[in-house]
């Protein structure tokens, strides 16, 4: 079983800044299958990214997605209040299906 | 609209028997995997299994394989998961997502399960 890691744990940051979100699998991920979700207090998760780089339908563009192999980001360009939430990645390129543990992406 | 729509939440006592659902609805339901994810209170995502319902094919992961059944009625659009025998431990939001493109595309409401003496 792959196991993600995902730091940090919390980010705190102030609107308008740039949160990076860091992945880390235990084993490479087949095909770069690599996913990011967002998920509100109360809501059920979002997909932002597949494919470790493409965004899903409606996802703006501040969301971006980078890496392969190992190690994997999600970069939000420029935070907007709607942003902060906590944020999860997920591996699809082998079974069983794997999460991170989340970061919290928090205001400062 | 693509919409998956859970049914409701459900108090057990330890022991008993539930099966909860997700219907689906605006898209071919047989033609798209759908899987289940489990979301422990105040805890993350944990993937429990998927099932094409096109003809049934069920993948589990291997912490819940044995403790869960997953089936679909494609007659009625419809997944099911269940549970033979509960525990408190069972307690946690149950949600259903399809598949498409590999990840977890549209989401479910969640179903709150809550098992307490």
């Amino acid at each position: 079983e792959i196991v993600l890691t995902q730091s940090p744990g919390t980010l705190s940051l102030s609107p308008g800044e740039r949160a990076t979100l860091s992945c880390r699998a235990s084993q490479s991920v087949s095909s770069n299958y690599l996913a990011w979700y967002q998920q509100k207090p109360g809501q059920a998760p979002r997909l932002l990214i597949y494919g470790a780089f493409s965004r899903a339908t409606g996802i703006p563009d501040r969301f971006s997605g980078s890496g392969s192999g190992t190690d994997f980001t999600l970069t939000i360009s420029r935070l907007e209040p709607e942003d902060f939430a906590v944020y999860y990645c997920q591996q699809y390129g082998s079974s069983p299906r794997t999460f991170g543990q989340g970061t919290r992406v928090e205001i400062k | 609209e693509v919409q998956l729509v859970q049914s409701g939440a459900e108090v057990k006592k330890p022991g008993e028997s539930l099966k909860i659902s997700c219907k689906g609805s605006g898209y071919r339901f047989t033609s798209y995997w759908i899987g289940w994810v489990r979301q422990m209170p105040g805890k993350g995502l944990e993937c429990m299994g998927i099932i094409y319902p096109g003809d049934s094919d069920t993948r589990y992961s291997p912490s819940f394989q044995g403790q869960v059944i997953i089936s679909a009625d494609k007659s009625i659009s419809t997944a099911h998961l269940q549970w033979s025998s509960l525990k408190a431990s069972d307690t946690a939001m149950y949600y259903c997502a399809t598949v498409s493109r590999g990840a977890f595309d549209i989401w479910g409401q969640g179903t709150m399960v809550t098992v307490s003496s």
